[in-house]
């Protein structure tokens, strides 16, 4: 089984605040899924990262792949309230396959 | 671009009935749609494969016979839900790639509730 590990799955912060989540697995990845999803909304893509050692930004989101293309990190700068969502990384194990996702993190940036 | 679109948003129906939900690619072809379901304050699980002009291919433990899935144009795949039952009720979501990417983009979800 391919698993993908996110982790922290909860995360209460204050504004202001610098966050990380991270995605691990066993297995390398042929890419890598972030997704932010809203109450009662679909998921939306944030970035897709292919390149071992990867790293692109997205504002206050700074988004890095592993070297070994097996890990995966999210960190926003100076979090704030609109941020607040779950976060969803999402894997591919074989270029075209189906992605298997994290369990997801639960972000709330209280003001 | 790359936008995905599903209707209806949400659906309430009586327990036996049969729910139809649809999912577009509006701005390309998508030779594979997905179908997942989410329960609340969990993340996605995947229910299926759809293959544009193929049958479909299933995860473990989701009943074929049950949700059935159609993807009868590069721009649409349907589910269907037959003989809905109030355990069927949840938040379905489908998602699209573009050829030969492994980049999945995702409609606004449908929100069943099986009564």
């Amino acid at each position: 089984t391919q698993l993908l590990e996110q982790s922290p799955q909860f995360l209460s912060i204050q504004e202001g605040e610098n966050l990380t989540v991270y995605c691990n697995s066993s297995s390398v990845f042929s890419s890598l899924q972030w997704y932010r999803q809203e109450p009662g909304e679909g998921p939306v893509l944030l970035v897709t990262v292919v390149t071992g050692g990867e790293v692109k930004k997205l504002k206050r989101l700074t988004f890095q792949f592993g070297d070994a293309r097996k890990d995966s990190s999210l960190h926003i700068t100076a979090a704030q309230t609109g941020d607040t969502g779950l976060y969803l990384c999402a894997g591919a194990f074989r270029a075209g396959n189906m992605l298997t996702f994290g369990g997801g993190t639960r972000l709330m940036v209280k003001p | 671009g790359a936008v995905v679109s599903q209707h209806p948003s949400w659906v309430i129906c009586k327990s036996g009935t049969s729910v139809k939900i649809e999912c577009r690619s509006l701005d390309f072809q998508a030779t594979t749609m997905f179908w997942y379901r989410q329960f609340p304050k969990q993340s996605l699980m995947l229910m299926a494969t759809s293959n544009e002009g193929s049958k479909a291919t299933y995860e473990q433990g989701v009943e074929k016979d049950k949700f059935l899935i159609n993807h009868a144009s590069l721009t649409l795949s349907t589910l269907t839900v037959t003989s809905a039952h109030p355990e069927d009720s949840s938040f379905y979501i489908c998602s699209a790639s573009l050829p030969s990417t492994d980049t999945q983009y995702f409609g606004p979800g449908t929100r069943l509730t099986v009564l």
